[in-house]
């Protein structure tokens, strides 16, 4: 079946523009995550989403914004870029508790100069 | 504050021989601890979890210890191959939710 699905792979903004990124989760999942990995930093969690409610959320400021459709897709958004938002940003889902790991897609590579 | 910790950014591992990642915590509120294994360009891949009432939980060549009282995690795999070369994350489970805190990660080489 296929795997969790993020677009684009690459994308180069420019600071004070703004993106949305999209995920395709595994079919039939309805947890949908978000985070942000930056060399240093790790992964850090931006928020979660459940049958389109976010559930919950992680320390950004709300230049970050996120939404789930009918479907389980989801998108992210981030507003006025700036230089420090540059990083790979991982959607993750899943259809049972976390315990049992999300799946992860391979990631869309911010590059904001 | 990073709540969860991996102090060795790196690990060199001779083929065959045990290769043990580690992680501190400083957060009790957490249920559930999971491992990770990252290739370049792809997403992290789930390994294998233990709940915080267990201190052992083994899946094939993988096996986690936790030790609550130390507040630390270890992951051990027996025996090392050049296909484990890759990073290696721990990550936390929140308290009765979905949201994990992730360490920084450990980058393991198996070497022949």
């Amino acid at each position: 079946k296929a795997g969790v699905t993020q677009t684009p792979r690459y994308l180069i903004k420019t600071r004070g523009q703004q993106v949305t990124l999209s995920c395709s989760p595994i079919s039939g999942h309805r947890s949908v995550s978000w985070y942000q990995q930056t060399p240093g930093q790790g992964l850090q969690f931006l928020f979660e989403y459940f049958s389109e409610t976010q559930r919950n959320k992680g320390n950004f400021p709300g230049r970050f914004s996120g939404r789930q459709f009918s479907n389980s897709r989801s998108e992210m958004n981030v507003s006025t870029l700036e230089l420090g938002d540059s990083a790979l940003y991982l959607c993750a889902s899943s259809s049972q508790t976390v315990n049992y790991g999300y799946t992860f897609g391979s990631g869309t590579r911010l590059t904001v100069v | 504050d990073q709540q969860v910790k991996q102090n060795s950014p790196s690990l060199s591992v001779q083929e065959g021989r045990i290769s043990i990642l580690n992680c501190d915590y400083t957060n009790s509120m957490f249920d559930y601890f999971l491992w990770y294994k990252k290739y370049p360009a792809e997403g992290p891949t789930f390994l294998i979890s233990i709940s915080s009432i267990k201190d052992k939980n083994e899946d094939g060549r993988f096996t986690v210890f936790l030790n609550k009282s130390a507040k630390h995690l270890s992951l051990h795999i027996v025996p090392s191959q050049p296909g484990d070369s890759a990073v290696y994350f721990c990550a936390a489970a929140v308290y009765n939710t979905d949201k994990l805190i992730f360490g920084t990660g450990t980058r393991l080489q198996v070497f022949p």
